[in-house]
């Protein structure tokens, strides 16, 4: 069976300073992947999606990148931090099938900017 | 207009009621429909999913899809507080791009 597993699955950083969370899949190959970012009380914003290795499209300009270097890892990076940035940080995973995309969610990363 | 909307809640219901959640989309090419639960804190978790017209049934759940009025629908009988949670609706509208698209929630609160 598949598993994704996302961490660190909490952090308080400074302002200012860099992120990294990083998120693995197992069971499954060339899978599709995403992050997603939800503030609090809000709906789930798509952030980043990958279709394969080091192809990655973006879905929101903003201070964080995403990199694939492995066919099952996905990595959400920041150069400097804003207040902004703070939410609830969701890796998933995807197979397109016959019907479609279901997607499916790692544990999530606590975020706080201070 | 928002591509999936739902009531944000809170929906109150008892315990032993039927809850009933709602959700309208927007492009009308949309083929595949999901329901997730999320519990306050965590991740959200899949629970239905539906891609024909009608109903689908799952135990406690039962999904409900119209394509011609563009909603669907879930079900919850015999409600439990840990039925308590907020209920995403998401819609595969990806015409080939790999986007599902959620909706902002639905919080359920079931009272003992």
């Amino acid at each position: 069976s598949q598993t994704i597993h996302q961490w660190p699955a909490t952090l308080v950083q400074p302002v200012g300073s860099p992120l990294s969370l990083e998120c693995t899949v197992e069971g499954t190959s060339n899978p599709n992947l995403y992050w997603y970012r939800q503030a609090a009380g809000r709906g789930l914003q798509l952030l980043f999606y990958s279709v394969g290795i080091g192809q990655i499209s973006s879905e929101v300009p903003q201070n964080l990148s995403a990199s694939r270097p492995q066919d099952r890892q996905f990595i959400l990076s920041s150069k400097k931090l804003l207040l902004s940035d703070s939410g609830f940080y969701l890796c998933a995973w995807s197979v397109q099938g016959a019907r479609g995309n279901t997607i499916y969610f790692g544990e999530g990363s606590w975020l706080t900017v201070v | 207009q928002k591509e999936v909307e739902q009531n944000s809640g809170p929906l109150s219901v008892p315990e032993g009621a039927i809850a009933s959640l709602n959700c309208t989309y927007s492009d009308r090419v949309s083929q595949s429909f999901f329901w997730y639960r999320q519990y306050s804190g965590k991740s959200p978790e899949l629970i239905m999913s539906i891609y024909s017209n009608g109903d689908k049934e799952d135990g406690r759940f039962t999904a409900q899809l119209n394509k011609a009025s563009q909603y669907v629908s879930l079900l919850i009988r015999d409600s439990q507080p840990s039925d308590s949670a907020t209920y995403l609706c998401a819609v595969d509208n990806s015409g080939g791009y790999q986007k599902v698209t959620f909706g902002t929630g639905t919080k359920l609160q079931v009272i003992p």
